[in-house]
C-alpha cells in the first residue's frame, strides 16, 4: 500500500525557516517524480515544487523560487522541502504527492498534509 | 502563470448529471493532453479522479468522465450521489510546472 506521511509543520515567525519531510512507503520511491502542493486555509490547491527520481531535476513555482528548496534521500525514502524567508502568505497545509507513472502532471497519491503557520 | 478558471459552485439533485468546466490557455489546457481532476472532501487530501483529460484511475467510478475542447476541459459526473458532494479541482501540466484551477464546490441537493 502506497503511503506518504508528512511531518515538520508548525508555527514559525515571518523570516524564519522550516523543513518539511515526507516519508514514503509501499512503492519504489526512486522511480517517481515527487511534488509539494500547498493549500492556504479555505483556499485552493497551489503547486509548489517537483523533483525527479534521482534528484537531478527540480522546478519551483515563482512564488517560492529562491526561498524554498526541494530535495530527496532515496536511501531513506524521504522527500524534503526546506523553506526559508517564510512569509505570512506561505501559511498553508503542505501536501506531498507522487507523480503518476502514467501521466505527465497528475498526482496519484497524496499525504495527509502538514500545517505551516507563519505568524508573529 | 494564472490559475485555471472554474465555476465557484455547481449543484444538482441525486441521479442527475452535472458538468464542471476548467478554462485555461494554449500554454496549459490547450497545449497538452495532461488535464487532471481531483476530488477533495473537507479536511481530507485530494483524490485523483481523472488524468490525461479522460482516463480514470483504477477504482474510480465510471460515473466520472472527462473531456477537452480547445482551452477548456470538463468533468462530468452522472448519476449524482450524496457522497459526490465535495470540492473539485482541475489541473494542467504547463512547462515544468502544474497549474490548478480555483476549485468548484459541488452541492448535492
Amino acid at each position: 500500500e502506497v503511503q506518504l506521511v508528512e511531518s515538520g509543520g508548525g508555527l514559525v515567525q515571518p523570516g524564519g525557516s522550516l523543513r518539511l519531510s515526507c516519508a514514503a512507503s509501499g512503492f519504489t520511491f526512486s522511480s517517481y517524480w515527487m511534488h509539494w502542493v500547498r493549500q492556504a486555509p479555505g483556499k485552493g490547491l497551489i503547486w509548489v515544487s517537483r523533483i525527479n527520481g534521482d534528484g537531478s531535476s527540480t522546478s519551483y513555482a515563482d512564488s517560492v523560487k529562491g526561498r524554498f528548496t526541494i530535495s530527496r534521500d532515496n536511501a531513506k525514502n524521504t522527500l524534503y522541502l526546506q523553506m526559508n524567508s517564510l512569509r505570512a502568505e506561505d501559511t498553508a497545509v503542505y501536501y506531498c504527492a507522487r507523480g503518476s507513472a502514467y501521466s505527465y502532471g497528475s498526482f496519484d497519491y497524496w499525504g495527509q498534509g502538514t500545517l505551516v503557520t507563519v505568524s508573529s | 502563470q494564472s490559475a485555471l478558471t472554474q465555476p465557484a459552485s455547481v449543484s444538482g439533485s441525486p441521479g442527475q448529471s452535472i458538468a464542471i468546466s476548467c478554462t485555461g490557455t494554449s500554454s496549459d489546457v490547450g497545449g497538452y493532453n495532461y488535464v487532471s481532476w481531483y476530488q477533495q472532501h473537507p479536511g481530507k487530501a485530494p483524490k485523483l479522479m481523472i488524468y490525461d483529460v479522460s482516463n480514470r484511475p483504477s477504482g474510480v467510478s465510471n460515473r466520472f468522465s472527462g473531456s477537452k475542447s480547445g482551452n477548456t476541459a470538463s468533468l462530468t459526473i452522472s448519476g449524482l450521489q450524496a457522497e459526490d458532494e465535495a470540492d473539485y479541482y482541475c489541473s494542467s501540466y504547463a512547462s515544468s510546472s502544474t497549474i490548478f484551477g480555483g476549485g468548484t464546490k459541488l452541492t448535492v441537493l
